[in-house]
């Protein structure tokens, strides 16, 4: 079946503009995830989604940075007057949530390079 | 939150075994290691998940010991495929925060 897709797979960008990231997680999968990774480093944790409402957001670096999933699905991931320093690759995983488990799909990731 | 400590890198050669060590010694009780791999410009994938002793799937194996504070990735007879990065993670998979953190990861460059 269809993995988790993420658009678009590249963005350029300029300082102070506005972007938003798409991910359409797996069918079915309760849990969507956010991360960003910066080249040589493991990704690191922004947002958690369980069903509609954002279970744990203390990875959000701040308020510049926000997230919606509306209908329990599709998540967005926004980012206002963005800077030079958001540049990375963003990262959407999701999963079917069972207790003692932890499996992650992750998508392919969209690169935001800002000028 | 557990912090993880892995080596850096490692070489290996084709059809040898190797195993990436992760020390994880505040690791709390209701924590569960898992390991990903990651490919140059795809997202990270899911290897293996455990508590305690040994677990064992079709790609790999993950032995810890009874302390628990620390856990061994075992990849049988490696191929070039397998280069990648790999990430121990440790964390309460009932609290999805805690284990959603990955550490830099072990550099892993298996040559002919």
């Amino acid at each position: 079946g269809a993995g988790v897709s993420q658009t678009p797979s590249n963005k350029v960008t300029e300082k102070g503009k506005y972007v938003e990231l798409r991910c359409d997680p797996i069918s079915g999968h309760t849990a969507l995830y956010w991360y960003r990774q910066s080249l040589g480093q493991g990704p690191e944790f922004l947002i958690y989604f369980q069903g509609t409402g954002a279970a744990d957001d203390s990875g959000l670096p701040n308020d510049r940075f926000f997230a919606v999933r509306p209908e329990g699905s599709v998540s967005t991931l926004k980012i206002q007057r963005t800077e030079r320093g958001d540049s990375a690759v963003y990262l959407c995983a999701s999963s079917f949530y069972l207790a003692g488990s932890n499996e992650q799909f992750f998508g392919p990731g969209t690169r935001l390079t800002v000028l | 939150l557990a912090k993880t400590t892995q080596p850096i890198s490692m070489d290996s050669y084709e059809g040898q075994e190797v195993n990436i060590t992760c020390s994880h010694n505040n690791i709390a009780t209701n924590d569960y290691i898992t390991w990903y791999q990651q490919f140059p410009s795809q997202g990270p994938r899911f290897i293996i998940q455990g508590y305690k002793t040994k677990v064992t799937n079709e790609v790999a194996s993950l032995f810890i010991p009874a302390d628990r504070k620390s856990s061994t990735l075992s990849l049988p007879r490696v191929s070039l495929s397998d280069t990648a990065v790999y990430y121990c993670l440790v964390g309460d998979a009932f609290g999805a925060g805690n284990m959603l953190t990955f550490g830099g990861g072990t550099r892993l460059m298996v040559k002919p």
